[in-house]
């Protein structure tokens, strides 16, 4: 079965400083993609990412970079020099196979809050 | 605005009273999916529409769940004899195209409060 697991439940962090929130994951698929989201207080998911399991390289937007190693299963997220606009629960997400037969489903992870302090 | 619309966005029910929820996704979206977000866990797939044709639905979605698409467009999920479990956030979410080629936007929720 799928499964994603964030480890960290919060994370409280001063405006400027580095923070990188874990995503580990499980699949017996060989096909698979991963994603990012963030959920800001309003509550809609936002896109942040998506990275097949074919492509290990590691990704930079701006300030935000991904690191993903499939050796341990596993797709970090980093946030370089932190603002309080980060402040939000970002989740970590796996594409799934359904019965429909194609990739339309998404397996979450419980998110990380970031706090972000001024 | 020319996101992914939800209506409510809350309810406050008694139990065993029946509620319904709307989606209106994003015009030229041919996917929709319905996810359920309860407090501190992640969004759960409950079902998923392909035009209107509605292609797969969870184990989550008891009996008295019904969820439609009519003509492909806005959707509806329903829920009949309300629980207190049933209490949750219902997010609605439309792409073009599949997951893996497309962009999945949600909207901002349908929150549902069973007393």
């Amino acid at each position: 079965a799928q499964k994603v697991t964030q480890a960290q439940t919060e994370i409280s962090v001063v405006e400027k400083e580095d923070v990188t929130l874990d995503c580990v994951y499980e699949t017996r698929d060989t096909t698979y993609y991963l994603f990012w989201y963030k959920q800001p207080p309003s509550g809609e998911l936002v896109f942040l990412i998506r990275r097949n399991s074919f492509d290990e390289q590691n990704e930079i937007s701006g300030r935000y970079s991904w690191n993903f190693q499939k050796s341990t299963s596993s797709f970090n997220f980093t946030i370089t020099a932190s603002q309080v606009v980060d402040s939000a629960v970002y989740f970590c997400a796996l594409s799934e196979e359904g019965s429909g037969g194609s990739n339309y489903k998404l397996t979450f992870g419980k998110g990380t809050l970031l706090t972000v302090n001024p | 605005d020319t996101g992914v619309s939800q209506n409510p966005r809350h309810k406050i029910t008694k139990r065993g009273q029946n509620v319904t929820f709307r989606c209106d996704p994003i015009s030229e979206h041919n996917r929709l999916y319905w996810y359920r977000q309860t407090l501190g866990q992640g969004p759960e797939f409950l079902t998923y529409f392909q035009n209107e044709a509605q292609l797969e639905k969870s184990r989550l979605l008891s009996d008295r769940f019904s969820a439609e698409r009519p003509k492909g467009s806005f959707s509806t999920l329903e829920i009949q004899r309300t629980e207190q479990g049933d209490s949750a956030m219902y997010l609605c979410a439309s792409s073009l195209g599949g997951l893996l080629t497309g962009e999945l936007f949600f909207g901002e929720g349908s929150r549902l409060t069973v007393l």
